[in-house]
Order: C-alpha cells, then structure tokens, then sequence
C-alpha cells in the first residue's frame, strides 16, 4: 500500500482507556490524513497534517488528538475511547489535497 | 451535514452488465472529483477521476460522467466483472487551500458471474 504502514492493524480495548494509532510513511508526501470508516457514512476525516508540527481538524475530530514530531509519523490518539469510536480507522498520504490519496490497510479498533 | 451524496448504497449487477454509481454535490466550489475503489480488508485505492472542465472520461471500462449544471456526477462501470466487486466511494474538493476531499457514503458492489 505505496510505503504507509498502520499499526496495529486490530485493536480491542476497555471504554476510558488511552489509544494511540500510528501511521508511517516512507514516500516523503506532506500530507497526512486520519480518516474514520463506518458503514453508510463513507470515510469522514478526522484530522491531517500539511507539515510536520501542522495539523488541523477534519470533520469529525471531537475526542480525538493527532501529532506529527517527525514527516514520516502521523499519530491519532483518542484521550479516553468511547463506544462510538469503534471503527476502521484509516490513514492516507498525498502530495497536495485535490491530488491521489494512497491509504493505508487501516487499523480495526474495538472499544467495548 | 453530508456535502458529498451518493446512490445506490448496493448494487448488483449481473456479469457484462453495465454498473452505474451516481453522485450529487452541494458546493459550487468542488473542482477535483475522483473515485475510489476498496476491496475487503485493504484501503481505498484511486480508480479515476475528472475535473470539470470535461464532461466525460474514460479509462478501460471505468468511465465518468460529470454534469456541472445539475452539480452530479457518476461511474459507469461497463462489461462489469465479478472481479469489479467492492466498495466504490466518490469524492469531492475544491483547490481552495485547507480543502480535504468530502467522500460520499459509499456503494457496495456484487457482479454475479
């Protein structure tokens, strides 16, 4: 999946719990992207970085924090999981917005 | 509010029969349309994409067709193959800066063989 890797790829944790997702990427794109998956809803954005040290919010960031020290490493931590954050989560690499979006394998997160 | 509306959610389509995905947008700034493919267990992957500055393009048998004035657009998958079966998202964006694309809900596809 062009040099992004997602870890781990499954998940199952406790309701209140701390959950870091990692994405690393090997193509030097500036871009990075968390997206959320969830059937009939499609993939909403969560939050992505234009640089290192530059991040924004997506649609739906509420409950969840993302940085990025480094221009290969994107980290999405939720703070507390909540149910409703069960999902498939999935991160992308670009070179600019309205250019391809190459995704990752994504990470299938539990909280029960 | 979801900016990005897409029909049918399933479909299913008999082998060599045409697959057709449709699309309706609400910003008039949209410029940049693509579609994603996603078989189960991996991540979307881009199959084709239009600006609008053309009203059709193909590529094999995957085709766009794009109709600014009624703000849609749509995925013509002819001759369709069991091996076309997935999840086909379309999406929007504008060249504006800080705009992401706005992906639709998705449309499951089965090609029956």
């Amino acid at each position: 999946d062009a040099g992004i890797t997602q870890s781990p790829r499954h998940k199952v944790t406790e309701t209140g719990t701390p959950v870091t997702l990692r994405c690393h990427q090997t193509e030097n794109h500036r871009y990075m992207y968390w997206y959320r998956q969830d059937p009939g809803h499609g993939l909403r954005l969560i939050h992505y970085s234009y640089g290192v040290k530059d991040t924004d919010k997506g649609e739906v960031s509420d409950g969840y924090s993302v940085s990025r020290s480094k221009t290969e490493d994107f980290l999405l931590t939720l703070e507390s999981a909540t149910s409703s954050q069960t999902s498939v989560y999935f991160c992308a690499i670009s070179r600019k917005p309205d250019e391809k979006l190459f995704f990752g394998s994504g990470t299938q997160l539990s909280v029960l | 509010q979801q900016q990005v509306k897409q029909s049918p959610q399933s479909l299913i389509v008999q082998k060599g029969g045409i697959s057709i995905i449709n699309c309706a947008y609400e910003n008039t700034a949209f410029d940049y349309f693509p579609w994603y493919q996603q078989f189960p267990g991996k991540g979307p992957a881009l199959l084709i994409a239009i600006r609008p500055d053309v009203s059709e393009k193909k590529e094999g048998r995957f085709t766009i067709s794009f109709n600014k004035s009624a703000k849609q657009f749509s995925l013509h998958i002819m001759d369709s193959q069991p091996g076309d079966s997935a999840t086909y998202f379309c999406a929007a964006t504008s060249n504006n800066a800080g705009n992401m694309l706005t992906f639709g809900g998705g449309t499951r596809l089965m090609v029956k063989p």
